[in-house]
């Protein structure tokens, strides 16, 4: 079994300033690990993903996450927010084999202050 | 681009109507799942399906069941609906591609009900 942990339900932050969104899990077996991000009355969307190789993983739009195999994070980070990334973050796990079942965090909220 | 997509955005019923919420997929792949999504909750898996008629209980099936006739096609019925099952329901597509896949799911743009 598997379990995501988002320990922040919320968080405020003013344009520009830096944000970070935790997040761990557990998992018995080796996991891929995810961001999905959802605007408002939209369905969620790839962030970025960490398959292997290079622990940080970045995204298009300034996001970037770092696997910590020992902590068990895969926290997501970014170093200027913009209003535009107002928006609901969920992390999530799959295993690498069987049937991949995804299990999610209960996400956070970021709220980006003028 | 790989396109998920749910029948209605927005459905409203009554207590014992039947629902069904249908879901499409355009990049065959193998994987369907349904999602019920609650204000701090997060996401909950409902059931997914892996194969044409083949379907496996995720975490809370309870009041739902699930139809795959086609690759492409996994509906999600509440045979009986009730004011609990007033929620936001997400419909995801991933592919396994002979062991290389990874999970990564493709999500339509999910149905609001309301049951009343």
């Amino acid at each position: 079994a598997q379990s995501v942990t988002q320990l922040d339900s919320q968080v405020p932050v003013f344009e520009e300033a830096p944000v970070e969104l935790r997040c761990n899990y557990s998992s018995s077996v080796s996991v891929y690990l995810f961001w999905y991000v959802q605007y408002p009355n939209q369905g969620l969307q790839l962030l970025l993903k960490y398959l292997s190789g290079s622990t940080l993983v970045k995204s298009i739009n300034g996001f970037e996450a770092e696997f910590n195999k020992s902590q068990t994070s895969f926290h997501l980070r970014k170093p200027s927010v913009h209003i535009s990334d107002t928006a609901e973050y969920f992390c999530a796990v799959s295993d690498r084999g069987g049937y991949q079942k995804v299990t999610f965090g209960t996400g956070t909220k970021l709220q980006v202050i003028p | 681009d790989v396109k998920v997509t749910q029948s209605s955005r927005y459905l409203v019923k009554r207590t014992g109507e039947k629902v069904f919420l249908e879901c499409v997929q355009d990049m065959d792949h193998e994987n369907m799942f349904w999602y019920r999504q609650d204000p701090g909750l997060g996401l909950r898996l409902i059931y997914f399906s892996y194969d044409v008629k083949m379907k496996e209980k995720g975490d809370i099936p309870e009041g739902y069941s699930v139809s795959r006739e086609k690759k492409e096609r996994f509906s999600l019925i509440l045979e009986s609906a009730s004011t609990n099952q007033t929620s936001m329901y997400l419909c995801a597509s991933s592919f396994v591609a002979g062991g290389s896949g990874t999970g990564e799911l493709f999500f339509g743009e999910g149905s609001r009900l309301t049951v009343l």
